[in-house]
């Protein structure tokens, strides 16, 4: 699985949108980048994932860029209940490959 | 609502003892996981099942067991609980094998071994 990198911290205005980026310069063409995150002592909640093209769910939106290096993990509207530690995996899902590996992810914190 | 549970939220126990922790979700998911998370290492894979009676070695399956007999439960045992696996559980799971499909976690099992 391609290796990504995330800032380590982030801090964004209660109501702005918080854009997390994500670099996975490594990326291969059969490669999803998912997005995770964990709220102090909770398990890991899914967001949202994909794998070409810009993605959009009731969570977030997805931006991938077009050689798909780099990705954009934004939430429309931060809420102080955003405050977590936001999680970049790049995987290939396939029978026999079902671990994910979190690395140390971006604590973003919402700021009142 | 379909959700995943853990039981027990918090567990302490003395070395050399016997624990298993339950796993149940009501998805019907077919691929369920146990993860263990420690400071400076992440979620680490212990155990996964693709489906009933079937059982699969993670990265750090060493001291860990499961069983599979029905679609809904997972449960992990310690078969002798040593202090290097006082550690917070997680279990997922997944509804099938490959394509694009995402791991749900549980909230998690804090265990503590004396």
């Amino acid at each position: 699985d391609a290796k990504t990198t995330q800032p380590p911290s982030m801090d964004c205005a209660e109501g702005r949108a918080a854009n997390l980026p994500c670099n996975h310069s490594t990326i291969s063409g059969n490669e999803y980048v998912y997005w995770y995150r964990q709220i102090h002592s909770q398990g890991p909640q899914y967001i949202i994932h994909g794998l070409k093209n810009n993605e959009t769910n009731e969570m977030a939106s997805l931006i991938i860029t077009e050689d798909r290096k780099s990705s954009t993990l934004i939430l429309p509207h931060a809420t102080l209940r955003d405050t977590a530690v936001y999680y970049c995996i790049v995987r290939v899902t396939h029978f026999g490959n079902e671990k994910l590996t979190f690395g140390t992810g971006t604590r973003l914190t919402i700021i009142p | 609502d379909a959700e995943i549970t853990q039981s027990p939220r918090h567990k302490i126990t003395e070395t050399g003892r016997q624990v298993t922790l339950a796993c149940h979700q009501t998805w019907n998911h077919n691929n369920m996981f146990w993860y263990r998370q420690d400071l400076g290492h992440g979620l680490r894979l212990i155990h996964y099942s693709y489906g009933v009676q079937d059982t699969n070695k993670g990265e750090v399956s060493d001291g860990y067991s499961v069983s599979r007999s029905n679609t809904e439960d997972l449960p992990l045992t310690l078969e002798s609980a040593a202090s290097s696996q006082t550690s917070v559980y997680f279990c997922a799971s997944k509804r099938t094998s490959g394509g694009s499909d995402t791991q749900y976690f549980g909230p998690g099992t804090r265990l503590t071994v004396l």
